[in-house]
């Protein structure tokens, strides 16, 4: 069963640092979306994209956020600046309508 | 008022009984409604998906959608140890796909 895939699984990275998650989502999905989960909190809408365009991106996706489809398969988050408070589980996730279908995360430890 | 709202728990049942979770949310746009299972420190998966109000079954599995009251809810039948996890409402309007998630409930099904 296709499935969406994250890498790293867990990054560690100092205070101010960039760090650049990475997914693969389905193959023949046309939407594309970052969630993240602080320890304990709900599941939180970063950005959609779709069409090689974002879509939609909440508050929390400010100018140190960007997001990249490079070369058709792979779909990446950059944090330009990483803060203490970007420590938590990043997930992506992938769609064709309105049924999403996540990847098991990668865990961002900013120390 | 938060747009989906659903009780943490935890919630501690016995092996073989009725597991009944429920999430009421604000904005009347929203459409589609998912329940996600989360183990932990793993990417949401997904459960059951309804569109609009009525039931859907899968297995031992039962989506209920209210839409006049707001209100939906998942019934797990003859509980396993193996469903406990954290169970996840989410939901989406018609005009983009991003889903608002509720606080989810962990549920621990005693053997």
């Amino acid at each position: 069963e296709p499935e969406v895939t994250q890498t790293p699984s867990h990054q560690v990275t100092q205070m101010g640092q960039e760090v650049i998650l990475r997914c693969v989502p389905i193959s023949n999905h046309l939407y594309f979306y970052w969630y993240r989960q602080i320890l304990g909190q709900k599941v939180e809408f970063l950005v959609s994209f779709y069409n090689n365009e974002i879509s939609e991106k909440s508050e929390i996706f400010d100018d140190q956020f960007s997001v990249e489809r490079p070369d058709g398969s792979n779909f990446t988050l950059k944090i330009r600046s990483t803060k203490l408070e970007d420590s938590a589980m990043y997930f992506c996730a992938s769609s064709r309508a309105e049924k999403l279908f996540f990847g098991s995360g990668t865990q961002l430890s900013v120390l | 008022q938060k747009e989906v709202e659903q009780d943490p728990g935890p919630l501690s049942v016995p092996e073989g009984a009725i597991v009944s979770l429920n999430c009421t949310y604000s904005n009347s746009a929203f459409q589609y409604f998912m329940w996600y299972r989360q183990y932990s420190r793993k990417g949401p998966e997904l459960l059951m998906y309804t569109y609009s109000s009525g039931n859907k079954e899968d297995g031992r599995f039962t989506a209920q959608v209210d839409k006049s009251s707001k209100y939906i809810s998942l019934f797990i039948r003859d509980s396993q140890p193996s469903d406990s996890a954290t169970y996840l409402c989410a939901m989406s309007r018609s005009n983009d796909y991003k889903l608002s998630f509720g606080a989810g409930t962990t549920v621990t099904v005693r053997a």
